[in-house]
């Protein structure tokens, strides 16, 4: 079955340590996102990709970095420089249509926490 | 920041009432989502509605959009258990070049007692 796959579910980080979050996808989707989550709250969006070799800003890039080399791969660095990590990641990925009328497929998620 | 702002923050009802939440947003949007989230999970679509339509169905699900106010709602009838869930709204904004980019409300978090 087609969908996204984040791993691990849970990670914890020493201060000072980057961590990289995984997400894979094998929808055949262009465009991935990726989301940030804190308790009771909605999602913010930190980093998003059309295209490979490409991607953009989001909201609350601050402290975060990320990767597209793949089509299926959208890999998310938490840096030292991110004071406030711990929170709920998600990556999302849609269909690159010009109809702009495509849903956002989800995986379960990874749960950072700060040692 | 949030576009959507959803109404209300917590929802608690037995099972067969109808559940309603709202979601208002501020800027012209392409379309509204509305998606379900399981505790410690990921989102699940639910449905998308374009904004020249007013209403969709699917299965227990309405949802209505009245652009001239900014707003939609999501009704979930004959509830179960089982929708207990958190819901939450997410806009595409009209123009631009961020195709898919979606903004999301803070949620409403529905419980369904049996």
């Amino acid at each position: 079955d087609g969908g996204i796959t984040q791993s691990p579910k849970y990670l914890f980080r020493k201060e000072g340590q980057n961590v990289t979050l995984s997400c894979e996808q094998n929808l055949n989707h262009d465009a991935m996102y990726w989301y940030r989550q804190d308790p009771g709250q909605g999602l913010r969006l930190i980093y998003y990709s059309q295209i490979v070799n490409d991607f953009q800003k989001g909201d609350i890039a601050e402290g975060y970095s990320v990767s597209r080399e793949k089509k299926e791969s959208f890999p998310l660095t938490v840096t030292s420089a991110q004071k406030n990590p711990t929170a709920f990641y998600l990556c999302a990925s849609s269909p690159r249509d010009r109809a702009r009328n495509q849903p956002q497929h989800f995986g379960d998620g990874t749960r950072l926490s700060i040692l | 920041s949030q576009q959507g702002e959803e109404d209300p923050q917590a929802l608690s009802i037995q099972e067969g009432e109808n559940a309603t939440m709202n979601c208002s947003y501020k800027t012209s949007i392409n379309n509204l989502q509305w998606y379900r989230q399981n505790s410690g999970r990921g989102l699940v679509h639910l449905i998308l509605i374009r904004s020249n339509e007013r209403e969709k169905h699917s299965g227990r699900l309405r949802v209505t959009l009245d652009t001239s106010k900014k707003s939609s709602s999501l009704l979930i009838t004959a509830s179960r258990a089982a929708d207990t869930a958190s819901y939450f709204c997410a806009t595409d904004d009209a123009g631009g070049t961020s195709y898919g980019k979606l903004t999301f409300g803070q949620g409403t978090i529905l419980t369904v007692h049996p």
